[in-house]
């Protein structure tokens, strides 16, 4: 049982280059989520998924895009990348909508756009 | 909207120093209060939580306890290691109607030996 996967784990990237960021479960979660983490701040949800085939925005969706054919995997595609999108993000999952229900964290990928 | 609130880091201990990290939010209704912690390099995981008025959540030595009359879920501990030295966040998340988790900005500790 690996929990949440994501790669890679560091990325330095060029203005203007498109990137990927992959993200997987083997928890059979329904609910998935992307956040961003900027230097010494919280974190700020970019995307999440309640379900394959269903995805919503959260507080910092522009320049970003998702989609979720599976219920494993979560990918986060990044277009025309800025220097704002400079972070690291990270990618967790959680099981059904009930109270308390706790997030599993992957490890992060650290992006850098230059 | 919905806010969680921490005391700005960082803090630094003495090792076998007692812990208070504070945390207060806003919030309607009843929600779920938890803190996560991160370790160098890594990603957030659960230390503890709590699910309703008065329930103390407790791991590895750390406490919490949900005061609703407080709207806080203060973090502490009794004897800090070196090993403990990480950052913390404090998050809630409602038992419906939403999907999604509010997080605090996190307080960084650093245990000294």
């Amino acid at each position: 049982n690996a929990g949440v996967t994501q790669t890679p784990k560091f990325r330095i990237l060029k203005i203007g280059q498109s990137m990927t960021l992959q993200c997987a479960q083997d928890m059979n979660h329904n609910y998935m989520y992307w956040y961003r983490q900027d230097p010494g701040m919280g974190l700020k949800l970019i995307y999440y998924s309640v379900g394959a085939g269903i995805t919503d925005k959260g507080e910092v969706p522009n320049g970003y895009n998702v989609s979720r054919s599976t219920t494993e995997d979560f990918p986060l595609r990044l277009e025309l990348a800025a220097p704002s999108q400079t972070s690291v993000y990270f990618c967790a999952s959680s099981g059904e909508r009930t109270g308390g229900e706790t997030q599993y964290f992957g490890p992060g990928t650290r992006l850098l756009v230059l | 909207g919905d806010s969680v609130t921490q005391m700005e880091g960082p803090v630094t201990l003495s090792e076998e120093a007692f812990l208070t990290i504070n945390c207060t939010y806003t919030a309607t209704g009843y929600p779920s209060l938890f803190w996560y912690v991160q370790y160098p390099g890594e990603g957030l995981q659960l230390l503890l939580k709590a699910t309703k008025a008065d329930d103390k959540g407790s791991n590895k030595g750390f406490e919490a306890t949900y005061r609703k009359e407080t709207t806080s879920f203060h973090l502490e501990k009794g004897s800090v290691q070196v090993s403990d030295s990480a950052v913390y966040f404090c998050a809630l998340t409602h038992t419906s109607g939403t999907y999604k988790y509010i997080f605090g900005t996190g307080t960084r500790l650093k245990v000294l030996a």
